[in-house]
């Protein structure tokens, strides 16, 4: 079946590094999504990964292994803006190519 | 400015009566999406459509129906509201399902109490 785990929340020190971790099993991967989303707010696309390797924006990176199922999402230079949830989604070829979510990773900046 | 908005924010209804949310875009984009989003769950897709009058059932799909008479309006009717249908409900568009560049852009969501 599809599946996609992500921890629930994360604790973090503003000006650190954060790894948010996803992992994900699905009958026909096709690509692999983070978003951020704030309380309250709608999400907002961070990043894409299709092929293996590491993708980088600016303080932001994504990185995708297929065969291992795993992605994970690199915060750097923590700021308390960061603070927010942090959504993995795959597209799934076996569901028509719709995106199938992970529950979000709360994210917690502490000063 | 935004690309796309949603309609009403907030709502507050009975058990049993019939309520439509609107999604509008001004991106011209073919395919809009209806989620779901509940504590402890992921988004999870209610419908979506493809072009004007094509739209197709997702995972959570029971209970609700929706309509695309126009490029810019998606609408997402539920039919005889119940308890378990309060959530908060996204609107996202995307120019094609295969665009990745930016991903989907999501409305501000509809938080919707059925009491």
């Amino acid at each position: 079946g599809q599946n996609i785990d992500q921890p629930t929340e994360m604790t973090a020190t503003e000006g650190a590094i954060v790894q948010i971790n996803c992992t994900y099993q699905t009958s026909g991967f096709n690509g692999l999504f983070w978003y951020q989303q704030h309380a309250g707010e709608a999400p907002t696309f961070l990043s894409y990964n299709v092929l293996d390797g590491l993708e980088e924006k600016g303080r932001f990176s994504s990185f995708l292994s297929r065969s291992k199922g795993y992605s994970y999402l690199l915060l750097k230079e923590l700021q308390m803006k960061d603070s927010a949830s942090y959504l993995c989604a795959v597209r799934d070829a076996g569901s028509n190519y719709q995106l199938i979510w992970g529950a979000g990773t709360k994210l917690i900046i502490k000063p | 400015d935004a690309g796309i908005t949603q309609s009403p924010r907030h709502k507050v209804t009975e058990t049993g009566t019939p309520v439509t949310l609107r999604c509008h875009q001004t991106e011209n984009h073919r395919y809009m999406y209806w989620y779901r989003q509940d504590p402890g769950h992921g988004l999870r897709l209610i419908h979506y459509s493809y072009g004007v009058k094509d739209t197709d059932k997702g995972e959570v799909s029971d209970g609700y129906s929706v309509s695309r008479s126009k490029t810019e309006d998606f609408l997402l009717t539920l039919e005889s509201a119940t308890s378990s249908q309060t959530s908060v409900y996204f609107c996202a568009i995307s120019e094609s399902v295969f665009r990745d560049l930016d991903g989907y852009t999501f409305g501000s969501g509809t938080r919707l109490t059925v009491v």
